[in-house]
């Protein structure tokens, strides 16, 4: 158990809905990731938060937005959904956001299936 | 950011070290090793990091060459349970983010 949680663990909703996904930072870390997985395009980093505030972009959608709650934890808003959005989508925290030597957390992510 | 590149897959025997290779030519001096696995139907985990000095922990050793442009993650009695996609990354910069490749799938037969 990495300590981070995320929720739901699935999600099935149809194309042009919005879902939001939620994550909880294990206990002492300000920063959280966000990453997808999908079959065609692997792990992909989507947006880093540090204390509330947004602190790296990836490959991230305009249609995907993302922010971090005073009490740290984070939501990842997915809306006009396409097919195409089906993936893993991952949560991972730290306790820092600019030191390349602490290792990030994962949850056990949440699969959204767009159908 | 600076790429890496592995083997797509590998196989071990139970209770066999494993050598897993990684070659990284356009790695900076700042930049650190990191080496993450995934196991079935989980998220990635943490194994271990390195700048320039070989490293050892719980889970594996990690040997990094002289020039540093290529490292091998060591396990050392292979168990079915590190069956997974190991990924090998250079973290670096401002930011902590995580770039992944593709990995190598590790495959241990009993």
């Amino acid at each position: 158990d990495s300590g981070v949680t995320q929720t739901p663990k699935h999600l099935i909703t149809a194309t042009g809905q919005r879902v939001t996904l939620r994550c909880s930072p294990r206990s002492g870390d300000l920063s959280v990731y966000w990453y997808q997985q999908s079959l065609d395009q692997g792990l992909q980093f989507l947006i880093q938060y540090y204390n509330g505030e947004e602190r790296a972009k990836g490959n991230i959608l305009e249609r995907f937005s993302a922010q971090q709650f005073p009490d740290l934890h984070s939501e990842l808003n997915l809306s006009s959904l396409e097919l195409g959005d089906s993936a893993l989508y991952f949560c991972a925290s730290s306790v820092d956001y600019g030191t390349p030597t602490y290792e990030q957390y994962f949850g056990p992510g949440t699969r959204l299936t767009v159908t | 950011d600076a790429k890496t590149t592995q083997p797509n897959s590998m196989e071990s025997n139970e209770e066999e070290p494993v050598h897993l290779p990684c070659n990284h030519s356009t790695i900076s001096g700042t930049d650190y090793i990191h080496w993450y696995r995934q196991l079935p139907s989980q998220g990635p985990e943490y194994v271990i990091h390195g700048l320039t000095s070989n490293v050892n922990n719980r889970m594996a050793s990690l040997a990094i060459a002289e020039d540093r442009k290529s490292s091998t993650l060591i396990l050392h009695r292979a168990t079915l349970r590190d069956a997974a996609v190991y990924y090998c990354i250079l973290k670096g910069g401002a930011t902590n983010k995580l770039i992944f490749g593709t990995g190598t799938l590790l495959a241990v037969q009993p």
